[in-house]
């Protein structure tokens, strides 16, 4: 997975609790990305990293916050989970060569579970 | 309407066949364009990316691209059971950011 991990894998929460997960990156990569994926829906951007310090929203980042304070590290917080955020999370890196160039590389996803 | 539009499927072949997947999209600043393959329980693999209109070959893969029609497609010669996978489509909307499609399923048989 070009050297990305994520933690927790699979994590059951209830609902109210606050849950982070965890992006990390071995490959120096400037931008990052969190996404989730639902059936029927595809993978949509929650919410970015062009840098430390430096993020954006997605399409989906109402009760999601992120951050970075490290190249390797992306985090993504949910501040009160709610069932709705019930899915599998996935990381993703990239380092684009050219204005056109987003090829991005994933991690292995979270699934997570909100009762 | 969806930005990004795949046949959701399964697309079934027999193995040895060729397999055609096609996407359209709706975002006429898109410039470059990536196919992955997502086997059940996995994470998304890049296969492909394409940039210029015309076909792309690697291996048994050909990506086609068309930005005057906003087409792009995938072509998997000599189909195999383990590409039977889901594959999604995904233009760069431009400000680095790419935009899934919902991806189809395609189903080799022995």
């Amino acid at each position: 997975d070009a050297g990305i991990t994520q933690s927790p894998r699979h994590k059951v929460t209830e609902t109210g609790t606050p849950v982070t997960l965890r992006c990390h990156q071995t490959e120096n990569h400037r931008y990052m990305y969190w996404y989730r994926q639902d059936p029927g829906h595809g993978l949509r951007l929650i919410h970015y990293s062009y840098g430390v310090k430096d993020t954006d929203k997605g399409e989906v980042s109402d009760g999601y916050s992120v951050s970075r304070s490290k190249t390797e590290d992306f985090l993504l917080t949910l501040e009160s989970a709610t069932s709705s955020q019930t899915s599998v999370y996935f990381c993703a890196i990239s380092e684009p060569r050219g204005s056109r160039d987003n090829e991005q590389f994933f991690g292995p996803g979270t699934r997570l579970t909100v009762l | 309407q969806k930005e990004v539009e795949q046949n959701s499927g399964p697309l079934s072949v027999p193995e040895g066949a060729i397999a055609s997947l096609n996407c359209t999209y709706s975002d006429r600043v898109s410039q470059s364009f990536f196919w992955y393959r997502q086997y059940s329980g996995k994470s998304p693999e890049l296969i492909m990316s394409i940039y210029s209109n015309g076909d792309k070959e690697d291996g048994r893969f050909t990506a086609q691209l068309n930005k005057a029609s906003q087409y792009v497609s995938l072509l998997i010669r000599d189909s195999q059971p383990s590409d039977s996978a889901t594959y999604l489509c995904a233009p760069n909307t431009g400000f680095q950011k790419l935009v899934f499609g919902t991806g189809t399923r395609l189903l080799v048989s022995p």
